[in-house]
């Protein structure tokens, strides 16, 4: 079956990178995502790496996937106290169903705690 | 657009009670999801469905809960009765169809159920 781990907690200081890492078990997953969660909030899309791809940069975020090792990490740089949320790692996954529609799975979460 | 709106926001009810979560999707999303955010168990998918159709309920936890969706811009997620065991956050979450491109998952605020 699918799982998605993280660890649960991370702190920073400002201006330093942060960096989360997520370990699948998919290997068919097309797709892998990460997700911000503000308090109060519901999921937001941060980023996403097609699996053929090692890396991917959209700004300050940096998207690193060892597809051998399975495991996605997330940089940020220059982290701002305005970065402190959960992040989620996730994977695509069949449905049970197999109605062709891929599921996500996600970790648990990792707390990024960013102080000034 | 507004986006995927949840009510109630928050919700404390009595075990043994009825609860109903209530989500509207974004208009014109052809999926839309529920999850169950606990600290123990992280984010599950419980149900999905596609225009309207329940495709995979393998998640949800058992027969008290119950979710419909009477029309393309409606669901209820139902528990009853509950028990405190079910406090957690629910998110409802829609998306389009994936034509040629991929299209994200957009979750709703969430509702905070606590059963006493």
């Amino acid at each position: 079956g699918e799982d998605v781990e993280q660890s649960l907690f991370l702190s920073v200081r400002e201006g330093d990178s942060s960096v989360i890492n997520c370990t699948y078990t998919d290997s068919s997953s097309t797709y892998l995502y990460w997700y911000k969660q503000e308090p109060g909030a519901g999921l937001q899309l941060l980023t996403y790496i097609f699996s053929n791809m090692d890396m991917k940069q959209d700004q300050r975020l940096t998207v690193l996937l060892n597809k051998k090792d399975k495991h996605l990490s997330l940089r940020i740089a220059d982290t701002q106290t305005g970065d402190s949320a959960i992040y989620f790692c996730a994977e695509e996954a069949r449905s049970f169903m197999n109605t062709g529609f891929q599921k996500l799975v996600f970790g648990t979460g990792t707390r990024l705690l960013v102080s000034p | 657009d507004a986006g995927v709106i949840q009510s109630p926001r928050h919700e404390v009810t009595e075990m043994g009670q009825e609860v109903t979560l209530r989500c509207k999707p974004i208009s014109g999303h052809d999926y839309l999801f529920w999850y169950r955010q606990t600290m123990m168990r992280g984010l599950e998918l419980l149900i999905y469905f596609n225009n309207n159709v329940p495709i995979d309920d393998s998640g949800m936890p058992e027969d008290r809960f119950s979710a419909k969706m009477p029309n393309a811009s409606f669901s209820t997620l139902k528990i009853q009765p509950s028990e405190p065991r079910d406090s957690a956050v629910y998110f409802c979450a829609s998306k389009l169809r994936d034509r040629g491109t991929w299209n994200e998952q957009f979750f709703g605020p969430g509702t905070r159920l606590t059963v006493l």
